[in-house]
């Protein structure tokens, strides 16, 4: 079964701090790939998305994700974070072109101190 | 488009009760999803349907959930008798049908309702 992991459970950083936040994935076939962010207290909403093309995508407030297809990897970038960042961070996969089999990341809490 | 509308917002209620989450779906979508989220168990799916039918309900944790869709704009995930370890939030998703070859949808989600059984 597809399983989708994410490096780390906690990340604290400081303001203009650089992030990376890992995911990967199991599955070997075609994929989607998503960002997810929940702020606190809020639903999750959605980042950025991989569907084909470029493996770099760029998504809302600054953020970027790369898709590296050798390594089942797509993680998250920004090159300088805010407080307003603070929230959780959920990668997801769905599995070919027409599933509907959406697979979440156990989530990655990020804190940013001012 | 007012998204995924979720009600009640929050559910406080008593071990033993029945308990009904309701979802609207966002307007011709025809897929929705029922999940629960933890602090210890991160966000679970419970169930999927495509157009009105339930695909995997394998993660519907006993028989004291249910969830239904009765039409395309209505979803329902009852849980009877409510416990206190069902205490967490209930998000209900929706995405629009995938039309095309390499055409896929994010989730749109919904506010979540948060269920505490006490």
């Amino acid at each position: 079964a597809q399983s989708v992991s994410q490096h780390n459970h906690h990340v604290i950083l400081s303001e203009a701090a650089s992030l990376e936040l890992g995911c990967n994935y199991s599955y070997g076939g075609t994929v989607n790939l998503f960002w997810y962010v929940q702020y606190p207290g809020q639903h999750l909403q959605l980042l950025l998305k991989y569907f084909s093309g470029d493996p770099l995508v760029k998504g809302i407030k600054g953020f970027e994700a790369e898709f590296i297809k050798s390594k089942f990897s797509f993680n998250l970038r920004k090159p300088s974070v805010q407080w307003s960042d603070t929230a959780e961070y959920f990668c997801a996969v769905l599995e070919g072109n027409y599933g509907q089999n959406f697979v979440f990341g156990p989530g990655t809490r990020l804190s940013v101190l001012p | 488009d007012a998204g995924v509308i979720q009600s009640p917002r929050h559910e406080v209620t008593e071990m033993g009760q029945e308990v009904t989450l309701r979802c609207k779906p966002i307007s011709g979508h025809n897929s929705l999803f029922w999940y629960r989220q933890t602090m210890m168990r991160g966000l679970e799916l419970l169930i999927y349907f495509n157009n009105n039918v339930p695909i995997d309900d394998s993660g519907m944790p006993e028989d004291r959930f249910s969830a239904k869709m009765p039409n395309a704009s209505f979803s329902t995930l009852k849980i009877q008798p409510s416990e206190p370890r069902d205490s967490a939030v209930y998000f209900c998703a929706s995405t629009p049908p995938t039309l095309f070859r390499g055409q896929s949808y994010e989730q749109y989600f919904g506010p979540g309702t948060r269920l505490t059984v006490t």
